[in-house]
């Protein structure tokens, strides 16, 4: 596609549930990148994959959140057992492999737990 | 990543140039400088970036001065749609680990009618 595509695009959960959030990178993009970003705060990592590497899961706030890449394309961020304070949109990013290469964000999925 | 400080605001009328200031005074020789800027509600969206000579593109101008510890970003006719926050990013392109961005606060850019 022509930019980074993430859904669902808004989505309401109940507490205690688990969601899933997909992202779809821009073609020949082997970089990809999930962040939070909290109402009036700032941009938070989460977690970085590049190519077949092992990905970097160092900003994963709990075990309750996990995200995995098939095929070196799509990624899903999953949420366990979701908490208020998971509110938040999550943002996915992606660049070509070559270092240096700008990084292209999508729109987000707007998570709201109630 | 070489840290960077911004005003936490800024207003410009409709129609004139905004300036964007950014201090990396501990930016190193490696290290680029990114303007990203965020529209409410919306993702962030890659402006522009440079290392040492300026830079212009179809939406911005970056200058950057010449002993690289400060820059500055300009939208050379702002309107309203310009409104949002500016951030101006330090990353360096070694290309290992996460390699990613670290947003600061930035700049809420207000443009005024």
């Amino acid at each position: 596609g022509a930019g980074v595509s993430q859904s669902p695009s808004n989505k309401v959960t109940e507490k205690g549930k688990d969601v899933e959030l997909r992202c779809d990178p821009i073609s020949g993009h082997t970089a990809l990148y999930w962040y939070r970003q909290s109402l009036g705060q700032g941009l938070e990592f989460l977690i970085y994959f590049q190519g077949n590497s092992a990905p970097d899961k160092s900003g994963l706030p709990s075990d309750r959140f996990s995200a995995e890449r098939t095929g070196g394309s799509v990624s899903t961020l999953t949420i366990q057992r979701t908490q208020q304070e998971d509110s938040a949109v999550y943002l996915c990013a992606s660049r070509r492999t070559v270092s240096g290469n700008t990084i292209y964000f999508g729109e987000g999925s707007w998570l709201t737990v109630v | 990543d070489a840290k960077t400080t911004q005003p936490p605001s800024m207003d410009c009328a409709e129609g004139r140039a905004a300036n964007l200031p950014c201090n990396h005074s501990t930016i190193s020789g490696n290290e680029y400088v990114y303007w990203y800027r965020q529209i409410h509600s919306q993702g962030p969206q890659y402006i522009i970036h440079g290392l040492k000579n300026n830079e212009t593109n179809e939406m911005a101008s970056l200058i950057i001065t010449e002993d690289r510890k400060s820059s500055t970003l300009i939208l050379p006719h702002a309107t309203l749609r310009d409104t949002a926050v500016y951030y101006c990013i330090v990353r360096g392109h070694s290309g290992g680990g996460a390699d990613g961005l670290t947003f600061g606060k930035g700049t809420h850019l207000i443009i005024q009618p």
